[in-house]
């Protein structure tokens, strides 16, 4: 089955760069997706179709994709974005397939 | 405002079903897809399938094809799914997210559930 890998957790200082990777053999034909979900709560977009903001999600997210590889990057983390954060795309049979999930820590 | 209100949590021993409730509010029902979604105990989110809202198609993930069925009542504006032959590893909370796309899933899911926890337990 179909598979996106990203790295277990990332941690960074309040106000560096956060990057947290998600590898996928389709990533170059489907769309990157990635949701941020914090302790105890549902799911939230913070960037679809690769490099979109839905709205009201801060500048400071962003995404973007080369070959195998998507990135999301958070400029300038804060504490409150400590989260689990899941990129999401689809296989080539349209099963939608969350990767494993990354741990940010931000202190 | 929309907002989706799930049922309440269940307890249900293996071989059993469950069926979980989505009220949707603040939008036109029958407009939008409706996904589900479940996360074990410290586990990885998890795509179940989706219902198209409007004309009740759905499409379910491989691997709970024969095991999930989505339906929903448009006079209630309610989304439902049902899970049989359950096993302790479908202990878990389930989501409904809406779809901002009406003919598929597209991935872009701006409102979701409370979640639902189901334990399935002898």
């Amino acid at each position: 089955s179909y598979e996106l890998t990203q790295p277990p957790s990332v941690s960074v200082s309040p106000g560096q760069t956060a990057r947290i990777t998600c590898s996928g053999d389709a990533l170059p034909k489907k769309y990157p997706y990635w949701y941020q979900q914090k302790s105890g709560q549902a799911p939230v977009l913070v960037i679809y179709e690769d490099n979109k903001r839905p709205s009201g999600i801060p500048e400071r997210f962003s995404g973007s994709s080369s070959g195998t590889m998507a990135t999301l990057t958070v400029s300038g983390a804060q504490v409150e974005d400590e989260a689990d954060y899941y990129c999401y795309s689809t296989d080539s049979s349209g099963d939608w397939v969350f990767g494993g999930g990354t741990k940010l820590t931000v202190l | 405002q929309v907002q989706l209100v799930q049922s309440g949590a269940e307890v249900k021993k293996p071989g059993a079903s469950v069926k979980v409730s989505c009220k949707a509010s603040g939008y036109t029902f029958t407009n939008y897809a409706m996904n589900w979604v479940r996360q074990a105990p410290g586990q990885r989110l998890e795509w179940v399938g989706w219902i198209n809202a409007g004309n009740g198609y759905t499409r379910y993930s491989q691997k709970f094809q024969g095991r999930v069925t989505m339906t929903r009542d448009t006079s209630a504006g309610t989304a439902y799914m049902k899970l049989s032959t359950l096993r302790s590893e479908d202990t878990a909370v389930y989501y409904c997210a809406r779809d901002t796309n009406y003919y598929a899933s597209s991935g872009f899911y701006d409102y979701w559930g409370q979640g639902t926890l189901v334990t399935v337990s002898s």
